[in-house]
């Protein structure tokens, strides 16, 4: 089993639909994060949390929100889905008590929004 | 957050060694230099932290000056299944975001 599990893998939705992606890790980090990513693009952070009780916006969080509800689980809404938020969405691990901060990521979401 | 600076594309043939560099002029004094492999539909995967001077794995090595302004990130003998998207990040361990710039495309030619 993967360490980082997103769900769904592809999801279609309708334009105004609220759609939630969840995403679990077993790895026992503190922090997730979650990205998303354009055709031919970077990868850009909507929101991330260092733990349990704290959540802070990214460089792009407008349309979304997010909720920790264990160390183990982040999930990301899009509350009234819009076509150009048709991406590929990541969520991604790391452990704070580590001096190396590498980052280990999930499988993806692709999120098309008609 | 250090702002990071790569070429966007590069070209290679199987067997070269590559050699892809990374501008960071304002990177703070308590910030490592960490680099990620994306291939496509893929999230990206850790490659190689760095402070200073020469950190070497099995898949590549991180050469840092001095001054830290910079680093490069070598892959000895490439192959074809190198070819991918090379991102540089910068940033503390105590607030590391991982904020992904635009990345380096790296493609290996036979």
């Amino acid at each position: 089993d993967a360490d980082v599990t997103q769900t769904p893998r592809n999801r279609i939705t309708k334009t105004g639909k609220r759609i939630m992606l969840e995403c679990s890790q077993t790895k026992g980090h503190d922090r997730m994060y979650w990205y998303r990513q354009d055709p031919g693009l970077g990868l850009r952070l909507i929101y991330y949390s260092f733990d349990v009780k704290d959540i802070n916006k990214g460089e792009i969080s407008d349309g979304y929100s997010v909720s920790r509800q264990a160390q183990a689980k982040f999930s990301l809404s899009l509350e009234s889905a819009i076509p150009n938020q048709t991406a590929l969405y990541f969520c991604a691990t790391s452990d704070s008590t580590e001096k190396n901060t590498e980052a280990f990521f999930g499988q993806g979401t692709r999120l098309t929004v008609v | 957050l250090a702002k990071t600076t790569q070429p966007i594309s590069m070209d290679s043939y199987e067997g070269q060694e590559v050699n892809i560099t990374c501008s960071h002029n304002n990177i703070a004094t308590n910030d490592y230099i960490t680099w990620y492999q994306q291939f496509p539909s893929q999230g990206p995967r850790f490659i190689i932290q760095g402070y200073k001077t020469k950190v070497t794995n099995e898949v590549a090595s991180l050469f840092i000056p001095a001054d830290r302004k910079s680093s490069t990130l070598s892959l000895p003998r490439v192959s074809l299944s190198d070819t991918a998207v090379y991102y540089c990040l910068v940033g503390a361990v105590r607030t590391y975001k991982y904020i992904f710039g635009t990345g380096t495309r790296l493609k290996v030619l036979a």
